[in-house]
């Protein structure tokens, strides 16, 4: 079973640039989630999909971050601008959603870089 | 709001057991999981509570008290290959309940 798919894998960028990443889900996972990870701290989650409709994204910062998951499957993240603060890996993962919510799949990761 | 608390450095020798902790507070609970994360890798899911009680998977156990808003991680037998940062993380309720993560535990494992 092929995993969660995520591009790119690094990715450096100056301030003020914009910049997105793209996550492809496993096959049939109706749940998608976006999480920043900054260096030595817990994933933060920052937007939940259900399908393709918007679940959570109560800690987006929706005046520089936007997420869409079009048809339901494939998934990007966008920042415009970029700022220091958003040097992190950003983690996709999916779930089979539902009761089997619990058990998310991650996929490597985009490690951005901010300078 | 959601906080969870767990110590952010545990060491321990090969072959022994370790125990990681984890409080919660949480506005809502519905279960409490398990990630392990290796450097530079990604979180794999190691363990689910709902219900009180310990949860068996091999090596690895986990520990729920509702009542007490307390979790535990037991890995035996370590290895060195268990060198990594562990993550508790609490669901919200609803099938849609979202996964809000600790800041993670590093266990380091010495021979």
């Amino acid at each position: 079973e092929a995993g969660v798919a995520q591009s790119p894998r690094y990715k450096i960028i100056e301030k003020r640039q914009s910049v997105a990443f793209w996550c492809n889900p496993i096959s049939g996972h109706a749940t998608l989630y976006w999480y920043q990870q900054i260096l030595g701290q817990g994933p933060k989650l920052l937007i939940q999909f259900q399908n393709n409709g918007v679940v959570d994204d109560s800690q987006l910062p929706k005046d520089r971050f936007s997420a869409e998951r079009l048809k339901g499957v494939d998934s990007t993240l966008k920042i415009q601008p970029a700022k220091l603060e958003d040097s992190a890996v950003y983690l996709c993962a999916s779930s089979l959603g539902g009761r089997d919510n619990e058990k998310l799949f991650f996929g490597s990761g985009t490690q951005l870089s901010v300078l | 709001g959601q906080s969870l608390e767990q110590p952010s450095e545990v060491t321990a020798v090969e072959g022994a057991i370790v125990q990681i902790n984890c409080t919660y507070q949480t506005s809502g609970f519905y279960g409490l999981s398990w990630y392990q994360q290796h450097d530079g890798g990604a979180p794999t899911f190691l363990s689910y509570n709902a219900l009180d009680g310990l949860e068996e998977t091999g090596r690895f156990s986990s520990f729920l008290s509702r009542s007490d808003s307390y979790g535990y991680l037991l890995l035996q037998e370590l290895q060195m290959k268990d060198s990594a940062s562990y993550f508790c993380a609490v669901k919200s309720p609803g099938n849609t309940g979202k996964l809000i993560f600790g800041q993670g535990t590093t266990l380091q494992v010495k021979p």
